[in-house]
């Protein structure tokens, strides 16, 4: 079956650097557009970062862009999400996500079980 | 960046109907899709696309759209249905993706 699982999360101090992985299995990774989207606790869901799926090209939230990089090996089925310069209110649980698209439509299906991220000195 | 809005907090009476909205500049250009979060879970998407269901998602979920205001209306509430839900949009730039701040729902 379809299938996201994230790695790589943990505690981390501020202003240092840690990389998210998520790999992909049960389809064409190489076919879809991916998601990070995270969820500070007790919070709401903010969406993070998007990346074509040749990885050509990416967009990304005000909040992480010059900070975060996400990237993908399609080699690999992998998802990558490289942050920088980590601030408090980066701690989280960071999920991938599936991008689907028709038209005038774009959805989030299916999510990883999510990896926490937790900036503390 | 686009911003969409929700109520925070909507209550349902067991079996009784309730809807859920999400108003943004955004949902002008873009179908909202709907997700479905419980307390230490993943969201889950219920709502995609106007009004499609995803596999597994029971009917009474159902989704409209008129100019800036999406809705998610669950017919017939059961007890599982309590949970968080979000909108989510792409906004109108399309370079980036915006989710409504979420709705708990509380199931009487």
């Amino acid at each position: 079956q379809v299938q996201l699982v994230e790695s790589g999360g943990g505690v981390v101090q501020p202003g240092r650097s840690l990389r998210l992985s998520c790999a992909a299995s049960g389809f064409i990774f190489s076919h879809y557009g991916m998601h990070w989207v995270r969820q500070a606790p007790g919070k709401g869901l903010e969406w993070v970062s998007y990346i074509w799926k040749d990885g050509s090209n990416q967009y990304y939230a005000d909040s992480v862009k010059g900070r975060f990089t996400m990237s993908r090996d399609n080699s690999k089925n992998t998802l990558f999400l490289q942050m920088n310069s980590l601030r408090d209110d980066d701690t989280a649980v960071y999920y991938c996500a599936r991008d689907r698209q028709q038209s005038d439509a774009n959805w989030f299906d299916p999510w990883g079980q999510g990896t926490l991220v937790s900036v503390s000195s | 960046s686009s911003e969409v809005t929700q109520d925070p907090a909507v209550s349902v009476a067991l079996g009784q109907t309730v809807r859920i909205t999400c108003q943004g500049d955004s949902l002008g250009g873009y179908f909202a899709s709907w997700y479905q979060q419980k307390p230490g879970q993943a969201p889950v998407l219920v709502i995609y696309d106007q009004n499609n269901r995803p596999s597994g998602i029971p009917d009474r979920f159902s989704g409209s759209n008129s100019g800036y205001t999406a809705s998610l209306t669950i017919t017939g509430a059961q007890a599982d249905d309590e949970a968080d839900y979000y909108c989510n949009s792409r906004d109108s730039s399309g370079n980036q993706w915006v989710f409504g701040g979420g709705t708990k729902l509380t199931v009487l």
